[in-house]
């Protein structure tokens, strides 16, 4: 399967712990984006990646959110100091470089702060 | 600012029937449209798109029409199928610079009845 993964599908912490989620996206894609989905809402945009260099960033990304991708293939988002309204499902998508506007996403991270 | 909307939160249909999702917007720049269907526990599949410089585009049973000036879009699904019974987001987005973050709507539960 050469889709786009995330890992881990689950996550449950406790306020004031830090989460990292990994994407890995489909290999021969140049693009990443992450959102973030909360019950009820569509995916809201968060950050995107173009190959290493992340080129846009929402203002729903606070300083305590920081997202990599160091060699232009997987990312990481972090959330330091977790806080409750941090809950949602967090999405990767990737794309080609001349894919208009399509992306494909991956199943999606759960995080649940207790 | 909600920029893309779905004011249907659900619709139920007949199998055999017309399936039509409505979503309107606001951003006048925006130039790509994508509808996505989501299951639970996955992540949004891509389904069917339209640029702004055409008003209809159809790919088997989808067909996505476009209202520049009304700034409103629609998803047909003839004939529906239980299959079919999932969340449709409606997305847009703007071809700036060379990220294009998809603005999503909040999605009509779409419920097929055998």
């Amino acid at each position: 399967d050469t889709g786009v993964s995330q890992d881990p599908r689950h996550k449950i912490t406790k306020r004031g712990q830090n989460v990292t989620f990994r994407c890995d996206p489909i290999s021969e894609h140049n693009r990443l984006y992450w959102y973030r989905q909360t019950l009820g809402q569509g995916p809201e945009f968060l950050t995107y990646f173009q190959n290493e260099a992340q080129l846009e960033k929402s203002r729903l990304l606070s300083d305590r959110f920081s997202a990599e991708r160091p060699k232009g293939s997987f990312s990481t988002l972090e959330i330091q100091r977790t806080e409750q309204g941090d809950s949602a499902m967090y999405l990767c998508a990737s794309s080609p470089y001349a894919a208009g506007g399509k992306q494909f996403f991956g199943p999606g991270t759960r995080l649940t702060v207790l | 600012d909600q920029q893309v909307k779905q004011n249907s939160p659900s619709l139920s249909v007949q199998e055999g029937r017309i399936s039509i999702l409505n979503c309107d917007y606001t951003n006048s720049m925006f130039d790509y449209f994508l509808w996505y269907k989501k299951y639970p526990a996955e992540g949004p599949t891509f389904l069917i798109s339209i640029s702004s410089i055409k008003d209809k585009n159809e790919d088997g049973r989808f067909t996505v029409f476009l209202n520049k000036s009304a700034k409103h879009l629609s998803l047909h699904i003839v004939p529906s199928q239980p299959g079919d019974s999932a969340v449709y987001f409606c997305a847009a987005s703007v071809s700036s610079g060379s990220a294009r973050q998809l603005t999503f709507g909040s999605g009509t539960q779409l419920t097929v009845l055998p």
